[in-house]
């Protein structure tokens, strides 16, 4: 199973980019890259996915490498409901369904 | 749509007790996961139903903890008996078989005494 690694904690100022990236160097050919966050005493959020190409959303841009070996989740104008845990997830699959296993993720901090 | 609803929002019980914990997916999703969040551990999926059957238990750590769906709108995670390590938030989330996204509840936090 691919693994990823974050840096524990980033800080943003509030309307500045946050770009925040996830090492995913042992990954395989069909695995995606998905990115969810959770905010404090909520559930996780889905924010977006992506294979190889560069995707982007409502909510945010997802840049793989062109090696797939790492990527870099970007929130264009982050605010202040942006301060989250921020989970880089490799799917893998196991049982015929696509597990996704959560890591340590990274904490971002968006101050005003 | 209200999203996926869990209840109740908090549970404090004592070491021995029964705990039942609950879950109402969105409704057309027919994959439903429950999933546990430690500091410790952090998030890890305990059991996973698609079409109201088990699919993939191996997250359950033991026997005291078993899951059921008797239908496609409501799931249960019962403890017996609780102990102090089982304290925790338990989410519950939801998706299409596709599972390009899955839409997880606000979670029940359990503290057993």
């Amino acid at each position: 199973d691919a693994k990823t690694t974050q840096p524990p904690s980033m800080d943003c100022a509030e309307g500045r980019a946050a770009n925040l990236p996830c090492n995913h160097s042992t990954i395989s050919g069909n695995e995606y890259v998905y990115w969810y966050r959770q905010i404090h005493s909520q559930g996780p959020q889905y924010i977006i996915h992506g294979l190889k190409n560069n995707e982007t959303n409502e909510m945010a841009s997802l840049i793989i490498t062109e090696d797939r070996k790492s990527s870099t989740l970007i929130l264009p104008h982050a605010t202040l409901r942006d301060t989250a845990v921020y989970y880089c997830i490799v799917r893998v699959a196991s049982t015929g369904f696509q597990k996704l296993v959560f890591g340590t993720g990274t904490r971002l901090l968006v101050s005003p | 749509d209200a999203g996926v609803i869990q209840s109740p929002r908090h549970e404090v019980t004592e070491m021995g007790q029964e705990v039942t914990l609950r879950c109402k997916p969105i409704s057309g999703h027919n994959s439903l996961f429950w999933y546990r969040q430690t500091m410790m551990r952090g998030l890890e999926l305990l059991i996973y139903f698609n079409n109201n059957v088990p699919i993939d238990d191996s997250g359950m750590p033991e026997d005291r903890f078993s899951a059921k769906m008797p239908n496609a709108s409501f799931s249960t995670l019962k403890i017996q008996p609780s102990e102090p390590r089982d304290s925790a938030v338990y989410f519950c989330a939801s998706s299409f078989p596709s599972e390009t996204e899955q839409f997880f509840g606000p979670g029940t936090r359990l503290t057993v005494l």
